[in-house]
């Protein structure tokens, strides 16, 4: 079945350092999505990505499609506190409504 | 409210047990989902409603976990049996057809405990 990988399980930084996650997928994607989930919370949707080689960028997030349509990446920029979590990326593959999710990545952030 | 919301958001249970969960999803949303979480772990896909009907079911999902929708609006995960394998965070989650960015909208989940 489809397998979505994330690089690094888990990333430590200091406060104004960048971070960035990678997303992989077994299958070719429709479309990726991103997810936040804060310690203790729900994921939260922050973005979806549907075309070729597509990037989009929120303030400090920037993020990106690969051109085969089987990865994805996350980066932020100077990161702050507020940026700690698990961050997901999942994907649908062919027609289907079945959301795969990540493996995740954690961030934590020091001061 | 115009979250998702699930109920009970905890829940304690000795091994053989059922128990069930409640979703109420957005009210004019047209598709409910299930997932299961354990730590350190993403979500992991269970099931998949539209309206009423459910179009998907995990094979990972056991004879004794069903689902149900009964008039498309509020759902009821039900796990018969409990085994201490089934301790996880039970995540909902509804969208609806036709929304540009498919966002799925997540409730706070129902956390189980088998002892």
């Amino acid at each position: 079945g489809q397998q979505v990988m994330q690089i690094p399980q888990y990333q430590h930084v200091q406060e104004g350092e960048d971070f960035t996650t990678y997303c992989n997928s077994s299958t070719t994607l429709s479309n990726i999505q991103w997810y936040k989930q804060r310690p203790g919370g729900h994921p939260v949707f922050l973005i979806q990505l549907v075309k070729s080689g597509e990037v989009k960028k929120q303030k400090r997030l920037t993020f990106q499609f690969g051109e085969a349509k089987k990865n994805s990446s996350l980066h932020i920029t100077a990161t702050q506190t507020t940026d700690v979590g698990t961050y997901f990326c999942a994907g649908h593959t062919g027609g289907g409504n079945k959301l795969t999710f990540g493996t995740g990545t954690q961030l934590k952030v020091e001061l | 409210d115009t979250g998702v919301s699930q109920d009970p958001r905890h829940k304690i249970t000795k091994r053989g047990q059922n128990v069930t969960f409640r979703c109420d999803p957005i009210s004019e949303h047209n598709r409910l989902y299930w997932y299961r979480q354990t730590l350190g772990q993403g979500p992991e896909f269970l099931t998949y409603f539209q309206n009423e009907a459910q179009l998907e079911k995990s094979r990972l999902l056991s004879d004794r976990f069903s689902a149900e929708r009964p008039k498309g609006s509020f759902s009821t995960l039900e796990i018969q049996r409990t085994e201490q394998g089934d301790s996880a965070m039970y995540l909902c989650a509804s969208s609806l057809t036709g929304m540009n960015t498919g966002e799925l909208f997540f409730g706070e989940g129902s956390r189980l405990t088998v002892l």
